[in-house]
């Protein structure tokens, strides 16, 4: 079956930069797109950008430009997001998804927590 | 970028009743909407896709319908387990979430 594995809690300084990792399974990592958004209490849901998994090419949203650098490691299967610079506002709850035209398959989600 | 507004912010219900959420997106999204349920702690779930269809798995008193810019979801018959938040998600050039629903028990 489809699983998106993200890795675990991250607490960070400000300022620092943290990479968190998306390990798919279950289909061809290549067929699809990853993407990666963003939940906190009061934005709400927020889409980062997304990679090609094949090609590694990347859009980003505006907003994110800057602060998140997304990679992929194909001999893994495996999508990651460098979040950079980061400060109190970076606090919050980090998603891979699989986006099969619409997001299908989404990773547990990963906390970062910016705290000095 | 297409904006989605979404209301209520929050609903409340008893079991059995139906209740119905909408999404106005800021543009014609050609049906390019899908609907999520999110319980807390979790990672969102695809309901519906497509406006209408829904997902492998999503039972049937989930419903979705709308055209152009505006759209709606509708559960019947709400069952404990539905207690939960909803988003919908527009796909038609990009994605945008709406802000949220959270659905509580009455």
């Amino acid at each position: 079956q489809v699983q998106l594995q993200q890795s675990g809690a991250e607490l960070a300084k400000p300022g620092s930069s943290v990479k968190i990792s998306c390990k798919a399974s279950g289909y061809t990592f290549t067929s699809y797109d990853i993407s990666w958004i963003k939940q906190t209490t009061g934005q709400g849901l927020e889409y980062i950008g997304y990679i090609n998994t094949g090609s590694g090419g990347t859009y980003y949203n505006e907003k994110f430009k800057g602060k998140a650098t997304l990679t992929v490691d194909k001999s893994s299967s495996t999508a990651f997001m460098q979040l950079s610079s980061l400060t109190p506002e970076d606090t919050a709850v980090y998603y891979c998804a699989r986006i099969r035209v619409a997001f299908d398959y989404w990773g547990q989600g990963v906390m970062v927590t910016v705290s000095s | 970028d297409i904006q989605m507004t979404q209301s209520p912010p929050s609903l409340s219900a008893s079991l059995g009743d139906k209740v119905t959420i909408t999404c106005q997106a800021s543009q014609n999204i050609n049906k390019y909407i899908a609907w999520y349920q999110q319980k807390p702690g979790k990672a969102p779930r695809q309901l519906i896709r497509y406006t209408s269809t829904l997902v492998s798995g999503t039972p049937s008193r989930f419903s979705g319908s709308g055209s152009g810019r505006d759209y709606s979801f509708s559960i019947s018959n709400v069952e404990s387990e539905d207690i939960a938040s909803y988003y919908c998600l527009q796909y038609d050039n990009l994605w945008t979430f709406g802000g949220g629903t959270k659905l509580e028990l009455k």
